[in-house]
């Protein structure tokens, strides 16, 4: 079975800091992974994606994650983080061999960032 | 946009009652998902179903069940609700075979007294 580990539960930054967050998958053949962000009182919002090809995947709002096959790591990361940025943070994998099998979500890095 | 629309934002029942959340998408999408949100423990799957009347469990399917009699709706039920119940419920839609993240609703917080 696939499974999913967030290092930090909760993280606090300033303004302008870059911010990289951890996250390794244990899981055997080819992974799908995925970011989601979930601000305050609203729904999950999916961030980036890796499938295949370039490992270093760019998504929305300046967040970029680069996979890392021989770690088994999937880093979420953000040159500088805005007060916006508030909010929580899932890290997910799927299994790469297509079929409803639901995502595998880490426990969550909840990230405050201060003004 | 894919929608994916819960039925109630806010629930509260009472210890052993019948409980049905529902799920309903507008995009014509073969798999549905519910999962539970639970602080510290992140997102779990409860169950999974892709196909019309088809289902599958999860990770945590013991207390509940599902049911899908149409494609674009997929319900939740709990058979007599307990207070470990109380969570947030996330529904989530996708297509088979195309290379996209899940779309997920705005979630049930149902509390169970």
């Amino acid at each position: 079975a696939q499974s999913v580990s967030q290092h930090n539960h909760h993280v606090i930054l300033s303004e302008a800091a870059s911010l990289e967050l951890g996250c390794n998958y244990s899981y055997g053949g080819t992974v799908n992974l995925f970011w989601y962000v979930q601000y305050p009182g609203q729904h999950l919002q999916l961030l980036l994606k890796y499938f295949s090809g370039d490992p270093l995947v760019k998504g929305i709002k300046g967040f970029e994650a680069e996979f890392i096959k021989s770690k088994f790591s999937f880093n979420l990361r953000k040159p500088s983080v805005q007060w916006s940025d508030t909010a929580e943070y899932f890290c997910a994998v799927k299994g790469g061999g297509g079929g409803a099998d639901g995502l595998t979500f880490g426990k969550g890095t909840h990230l405050i960032i201060q003004p | 946009d894919v929608k994916v629309t819960q039925s109630s934002r806010y629930l509260v029942k009472r210890t052993g009652e019948k409980v049905f959340l529902e799920c309903v998408q507008d995009m014509d999408h073969e798999n549905m998902f519910w999962y539970r949100q639970d602080p510290g423990l992140g997102l779990r799957l409860i169950y999974f179903s892709y196909d019309v009347k088809m289902k599958e469990k999860g990770d945590i399917p013991e207390g509940y069940s599902v049911s899908r009699e149409k494609k674009e709706r997929f319900s939740l039920i709990l058979e007599s609700a307990s207070t470990n119940q109380t969570s947030m419920y996330l529904c989530a839609s996708s297509l088979v075979r195309r290379n996209y993240g899940y779309t997920f609703g705005s979630g049930t917080r149902l509390t169970v007294v």
